[in-house]
């Protein structure tokens, strides 16, 4: 299998602070990764295309000044939610794009983070 | 923008039971995978499927990539208190590298 972690696996912050999440992809090299949001009983919403040694493709409606994404080795991505609100709070996932034999093409998440803002 | 359909969105079942869920779409899809996810965690990769026509199983699990790349479902048989959870298909779409996902399937055992 391919392993991807996420660290820290829960955050508490006050409002106007800065919490940074990292996500790493533990035995295989990933050029891609990308970064998901989670609100309770709802499917994951896409934030963000994280590409190593490039800029990141955001989704429509995600504030690329808000969200800010680093993805500066094959095994580490870095979401950074800025000046964090209330409004923020919620499940962040990453996932690592694998690519195999056969140019099959796989996602695999980490656990991922659960973002409180005071 | 693109969409899947998943159904059903939850099932209340006893255990033993076998289980069946699909997904479908207006549009042809090149990968098809199936997630379960677990409360405070992750999703987990249960099935990839590549190939249109593909039937692969994984223990109790089999899915099938659908003939006209617009569908695919996921069975479990003979269920257990550990199936107990959220069930995700995704797919990508042509040479897109995102996911769309589907709404997720809650399934709910009775012991």
């Amino acid at each position: 299998g391919a392993v991807v972690s996420q660290h820290p696996s829960w955050v508490i912050c006050k409002s106007g602070t800065s919490v940074k999440i990292e996500c790493r992809s533990l035995d295989f090299q990933a050029t891609t990764m990308f970064w998901y949001r989670q609100f309770p009983k709802q499917s994951l919403m896409l934030m963000a295309t994280s590409n190593e040694g490039s800029k990141a493709t955001y989704e429509q409606g995600v504030e690329k000044d808000k969200f800010l994404i680093n993805h500066a080795s094959l095994t580490l991505s870095t979401l950074t939610v800025t000046s964090a609100h209330p409004e923020d709070s919620s499940f962040y996932i990453c996932s690592a794009r694998k690519v195999g034999a056969g140019r099959t093409d796989t996602q695999y998440f980490g656990p991922g983070t659960r973002l409180t803002v005071l | 923008g693109q969409q899947l359909n998943q159904s059903p969105q939850s099932m209340f079942i006893q255990e033993g039971e076998d289980v069946s869920m699909n997904c479908t779409s207006s549009s042809i899809f090149n990968t098809w995978l199936w997630y379960k996810q677990d409360p405070g965690e992750g999703p987990v990769l249960l099935i990839a499927l590549y190939k249109a026509g593909e039937l692969t199983s994984n223990g109790r699990l089999t899915a099938q990539f659908g003939i006209t790349r617009k569908d695919s479902f996921l069975n479990i048989s003979a269920s257990i208190p550990s199936d107990v959870g959220i069930y995700f298909c995704a797919g990508q779409i042509g040479g897109a590298q995102k996911l769309v996902f589907g709404q997720g399937t809650r399934l709910t055992i009775n012991p």
